[in-house]
């Protein structure tokens, strides 16, 4: 299975723009590239998904790089609900389980 | 709507104890899920069912462990004679289709948090 890496944690401040790297360098062309986030003491939650070209839903934007070796899950006003645990994850045609990193914590300041 | 539900949300067991987790998927989802996440770490996979048909136990850690879904909707986890490593928040998650996972969204239950003592 492609891995993927993430930074162990960010900050920032309530009503900003967050942006959360995520490199998978060994991704291949039918890996799609999902996002999920893990808030405190509760199950994870799908945030958003693509496979090359960027995305935008009403939680974030995925921003994929042209040659897929990165991505970037972009929060555009970050609230403090959204203090969170997040995993990039690597899905292909025949995996239908999810293989979760340690993914990024992301705190979040009043 | 109602989503994936756990029980119990909280088990303590002693060392030797048999446990049951339950899981009831959304009503109508395919495919069902069971990770295993220890503190601090990310969840790890354990056990996959399309319908009633368990497709995939690569992930179960020992025979002590066994899973079922004997109607294709609720499912158990139960494991046997528990160790302390099995002290862990058990996850399971649901998914509308099977078939086709590049895509397919998992909807995850709030876990249950297991301790054995």
């Amino acid at each position: 299975d492609a891995k993927t890496t993430q930074p162990n944690s960010m900050e920032s401040n309530e009503e900003e723009p967050v942006h959360l790297p995520c490199n998978h360098s060994t991704i291949s062309g039918t890996d799609y590239i999902h996002w999920y986030r893990q808030l405190p003491s509760q199950g994870p939650e799908y945030v958003i998904h693509g496979l090359t070209s960027n995305v935008n839903n009403r939680m974030a934007s995925l921003a994929i790089a042209e040659d897929r070796k990165s991505s970037t899950l972009i929060l555009h006003r970050a609230t403090l609900r959204d203090a969170a645990v997040y995993y990039c994850i690597l899905r292909d045609v025949a995996t239908d389980k999810l293989i979760f990193g340690t993914g990024t914590r992301l705190q979040v300041f009043p | 709507g109602a989503g994936v539900s756990q029980s119990p949300r909280y088990k303590v067991a002693k060392r030797g104890q048999d446990v049951a987790l339950r899981c009831d998927p959304i009503s109508g989802h395919v495919s069902l899920f069971w990770y295993q996440q220890a503190l601090g770490q990310g969840p790890e996979f354990l056990t996959y069912f399309q319908n009633e048909a368990q497709l995939d136990k690569s992930g179960l850690p020992s025979d002590r462990f066994f899973a079922e879904r004997p109607e294709g909707s609720v499912s158990t986890l139960k494991i046997q004679r528990t160790q302390q490593e099995d002290s862990a928040v058990y996850l399971c998650a649901s998914s509308l289709v099977g078939g086709r996972p590049s895509t397919d969204t998992q909807y995850f239950g709030p876990g249950t948090r297991l301790t054995v003592l």
